[in-house]
């Protein structure tokens, strides 16, 4: 079982609509969760970082965590076609010393117009 | 959040030849990372590399074939050696958010590099 689940789609919506990304972990000791937004032939860009549960708001995106479930989503409100991208999460543990940012796949999101 | 930039930002390169990545940070960082993206496919990472010391290199990775240098705190090379079409791939720099508690990273825009 991979430390980070993420489905990797495609995922397909029309614009406008309610985006809901989302990525499963296993490991109770990560404690910092990032998304990040990957155009084509571009480096991943981060848009949210959280490190509590709840919600974080920024804009039209909302990234939500749920620690007891482990369970992260991020959601993208009226959608754009610019919002067509592959949407990484990752995350790591607050331990000491050098801790490894772990990837989900990544989902690749298309807005049509 | 730091500024990174990568050069070149791409090259197609012939078997057995090697290329170094150059990856300049605008602020001074304790840590930078050497990820590999290939296609259709999530991150990597290679090694990750402390200014003054060796850097220490992943599960499947070595030295020899992926030679990095830290001569600073705000540069890094990645020399890709007696490159395959198998090393096709995008390279990326990345560095940790500046700060006491390194909670998240950055990433440069990326090296797209295509062997033939």
């Amino acid at each position: 079982q991979k430390e980070v689940e993420q489905d990797p789609g495609p995922l397909s919506v029309p614009e406008g609509a309610i985006v809901s990304l989302n990525c499963t972990y296993s490991n109770s000791a990560f404690q910092y969760f990032m998304w990040y937004r990957q155009y084509s032939r571009k480096g991943p860009e981060l848009l949210m970082y959280t490190y509590s549960s709840g919600n974080k708001e920024d804009g039209r995106f909302t990234a939500q965590v749920d620690k007891s479930s482990k369970y992260i989503s991020l959601f993208i409100r009226d959608s754009q076609p610019s919002d067509s991208a592959t949407y990484l999460c990752a995350m790591k543990t607050r331990n000491t010393g050098f801790q490894k940012l772990v990837f989900g796949t990544g989902t690749r999101l298309l807005v049509s117009p | 959040s730091a500024v990174i930039s990568q050069k070149p930002s791409r090259d197609i390169c012939q078997r057995g030849t090697s290329l170094t990545i150059q990856c300049q940070v605008d602020s001074q960082v304790t840590m930078m990372f050497w990820y590999r993206q290939q296609p259709g496919q999530s991150l990597t990472l290679i090694a990750t590399a402390n200014q003054g010391s060796e850097a220490t290199y992943e599960s499947g990775f070595v030295i020899d074939k992926f030679p990095i240098s830290r001569p600073n705190l705000t540069f890094s090379t990645l020399t890709v050696s007696n490159m395959s079409p198998e090393d096709s791939s995008i390279y990326l720099c990345s560095v940790d958010s500046p700060g006491t508690i390194q909670e998240t990273q950055y990433f440069g825009p990326g090296t797209r590099l295509l062997v033939l």
